[in-house]
């Protein structure tokens, strides 16, 4: 079963809008990873954030992480083109020391 | 350093035969993950590998298998094959195993048919 959930499934904006993804998770955790996926090919991570942090930065990308509300949010602003793509959360589950995916957003941006 | 490499890219396999896939990991990452990507489950963890030794285990029959070398590479097995095996089957190494910061290799794009 997923871990995570991610909301919405799909969305769709134009250049220079952003974008916020939501993930939901069901266990306690240490840390919470950003994935994104271009269409059929491997993942390339974008951010972790520990269990402690709040909030964290990247560039274009800010994550937050309630703990409380096991959730967590990636924006991207002012999206471009190239961000067009599937972006996923994973979690290590607690101690499993798995990691687990959530169902993951489609994201597409128009230009 | 070059990344996470898996052999082969493609593979048409039928039903009931076996197929190895392959993972070269990103030099000094000692642990290799296999995940299994399809449109119906998403993306499922099979096995975590790091030095030699299979440290977790996914929800998945004893037809999946795996082993990891002293070079740290790993390879896949899924023996008797079914149609609900054809996936995206992608390859993950780290510096350490658990849930840290992976890198994924493009995948190997099974089909059974």
């Amino acid at each position: 079963s997923q871990q995570g959930e991610e909301d919405p499934q799909a969305l769709s904006i134009q250049e220079g809008e952003n974008a916020t993804m939501n993930c939901s998770y069901k266990t306690s955790i240490n840390n919470l990873q950003w994935y994104r996926q271009n269409s059929g090919r491997g993942l390339v991570h974008l951010i972790l954030i520990r269990s402690n942090e709040r909030e964290k930065h990247s560039g274009r990308l800010r994550v937050t992480l309630d703990t409380s509300k096991k959730s967590s949010s990636l924006l991207i602003t002012a999206s471009r083109a190239a961000d067009t793509a599937s972006y996923f959360c994973a979690t290590d589950a607690g101690n499993t020391d798995k990691l687990i995916f959530g169902t993951g957003t489609r994201l597409q941006v128009f230009p | 350093k070059a990344g996470v490499t898996q052999t082969p890219r493609y593979l048409i396999k039928t039903r009931g035969q076996q197929v190895t896939l392959s993972c070269s990991p990103i030099s000094g990452h000692r642990s290799v993950s296999w995940y299994q990507q399809t449109p119906g489950q998403g993306l499922q963890f099979l096995f975590e590998y790091f030095s030699e030794t299979q440290r977790n285990k996914g929800n998945f029959p004893g037809r999946f298998s795996g082993r990891q070398f002293s070079n740290s590479r790993s390879e896949m097995n899924v023996s008797t094959l079914e149609l609900g095996d054809s996936a995206l089957y992608l390859c993950a190494s780290s510096i350490r195993q658990g849930g840290e910061t992976q890198y994924f290799g493009p995948g190997t794009r099974l089909l059974v048919l």
